[in-house]
């Protein structure tokens, strides 16, 4: 199994419409997640931090469930410059050098 | 706000050849990484540095060398490049403390042909 997993999509929604994702990862002592956007082509930027109470910057919500061990990106009224690849990030409390991403969510908004 | 600056964006370069690629953040942290990405594998870690002289190897570190002697700077080495070594290469750096955040530079894409 791998210790983070993210559905490679592609998701092709229209504009305006909610779309989610959802990212799974094995080791249960994981510490710190996040959600980056990748454009084509680009370097990774931090879209955001995810947080264990859940947390929303705009758009965009992020949620927790360690239960489960799967963290969530939400986009509500999407548009054209969503379109980007999303990684799941996850940072395991135990080395500063291990950390983990998904192999990524492409999303493609259409007009 | 936050700066991680690679030295070449684009490269092209013969085999056999020593490449030197460099990093530089502005953000005192201890951290530095470097990746290399490629289709379908994803980031892949090649060597990591968590302080001054300090380095780990990654998960691919053949072919490669790290050199940290300042603690802004991380560079990333390949000795004699090879053309499986075409891909794009990004640096990153991130702080000890707090909750780790990785930022990255730019990329740098090099061809070896």
């Amino acid at each position: 199994r791998k210790e983070v997993e993210q559905d490679p999509g592609p998701f092709n929604v229209p504009e305006g419409a909610t779309v989610a994702f959802n990212c799974t990862y094995s080791n249960s002592a994981s510490q710190s997640f996040f959600w980056y956007r990748q454009d084509c082509r680009k370097e990774p930027k931090l879209l955001m931090s995810v947080y264990s109470s859940g947390n929303e910057d705009g758009r965009f919500t992020a949620q927790l469930n360690r239960a489960s061990q799967y963290i969530s990106l939400l986009i509500r009224d999407s548009k054209l410059s969503d379109s980007a690849t999303y990684l799941c990030v996850v940072n395991p409390y135990s080395s500063a050098s291990k950390i983990i991403f998904g192999s990524g969510t492409r999303l493609s908004i259409r007009p | 706000d936050v700066k991680v600056t690679q030295s070449s964006r684009y490269l092209v370069k013969r085999t056999g050849e020593k490449v030197f690629l460099e990093c530089v953040q502005d953000m005192d942290h201890e951290n530095m990484f470097w990746y290399r990405q490629d289709p379908g594998l994803g980031l892949r870690l090649i060597y990591f540095s968590y302080d001054v002289k300090m380095k780990e190897k990654g998960d691919i570190p053949e072919g490669y060398s790290v050199s940290r002697e300042k603690k802004e700077r991380f560079s990333l080495i390949l000795e004699s490049a090879s053309t499986n070594q075409t891909s794009m290469y990004l640096c990153a750096s991130r702080s000890t403390g707090g909750r780790g955040e990785l930022f990255f530079g730019e990329g740098s894409r090099l061809t070896v042909l």
